[in-house]
């Protein structure tokens, strides 16, 4: 199985800051990297997919970038409603796999 | 808009079979993968399996010995059996519609939890 490796763990930020959410797999990916924001009591919530692009809905300041093992998600302009846990998962092969999440505070 | 639903029960006796169904509404079962996803504070997030509206299946080799997905277009659900239920599996369960090609899951159900106790 491909692990995937998420840092940091949790943060606690301020609106308006710019946040960087790191995702690592333990062996080439290519681009299949989607990230998801999950919420208590919602359901999850597709932000981007195939490492970049940015799905249908999703406020544009939600912004994916890399390949191969290493990805990111930058958070830019970080709002009060953007509070939850955020997860990397690769497509690149089954069974997919989650990273662990990082769980983000606002200040 | 397509909208996804769990059910089930939320209690399960160890060794039974843990049984879910997910209603889907607003859209069509083909050319989409479904998936069943669930969370546990031990694991994380865990991709359990999926089918198609072919029928075919894939499965996490952890699971694949006592996991079943069926479809059934006529009801608009897809459902989940899991054989021989621990504690192991307690756990917050989600259904999640894939798009194919990249394979991203794109609308999530909000999830119903299932604990394993006698």
């Amino acid at each position: 199985d491909i692990q995937m490796t998420q840092s940091p763990s949790s943060l606690s930020a301020s609106v308006g800051d710019t946040v960087t959410l790191s995702c690592r797999a333990s062996q080439t990916i290519g681009s299949f990297l989607n990230w998801y924001q999950r919420q208590p009591g919602k359901a999850p919530k597709l932000l981007i997919y195939a490492a970049s692009s940015v799905q249908t809905g999703v406020p544009s300041r939600f912004r994916g970038s890399g390949s191969g093992t290493d990805f990111s998600l930058i958070i830019s302009g970080l709002q009060r409603e953007d509070f939850g846990t955020y997860y990397c998962q690769q497509s690149y092969s089954t069974p997919w796999t989650f990273g662990e999440g990082t769980k983000i505070e606002i200040k | 808009q397509v909208q996804l639903q769990e059910s089930g029960p939320g209690l399960v006796k160890p060794s039974e079979t843990l049984a879910l169904t997910c209603s889907v509404s607003g859209g069509s079962f083909s050319g989409y993968s479904w998936s069943w996803i669930r969370l546990t504070p031990g694991k994380g997030l865990e991709w359990l399996g999926y089918i198609f509206y072919s029928g075919r299946t894939n499965f996490s080799p952890s699971l694949k010995s006592r996991l079943t997905i069926s479809l059934d277009t006529s009801k608009n659900q897809f459902s989940l059996k899991l054989s021989s239920v621990t504690a192991a599996d307690t756990a917050l369960y989600y259904c999640a519609r894939g798009v194919r090609g990249d394979d991203y899951m794109d609308v999530w159900g909000e999830g119903t939890t299932v604990t394993v106790s006698s």
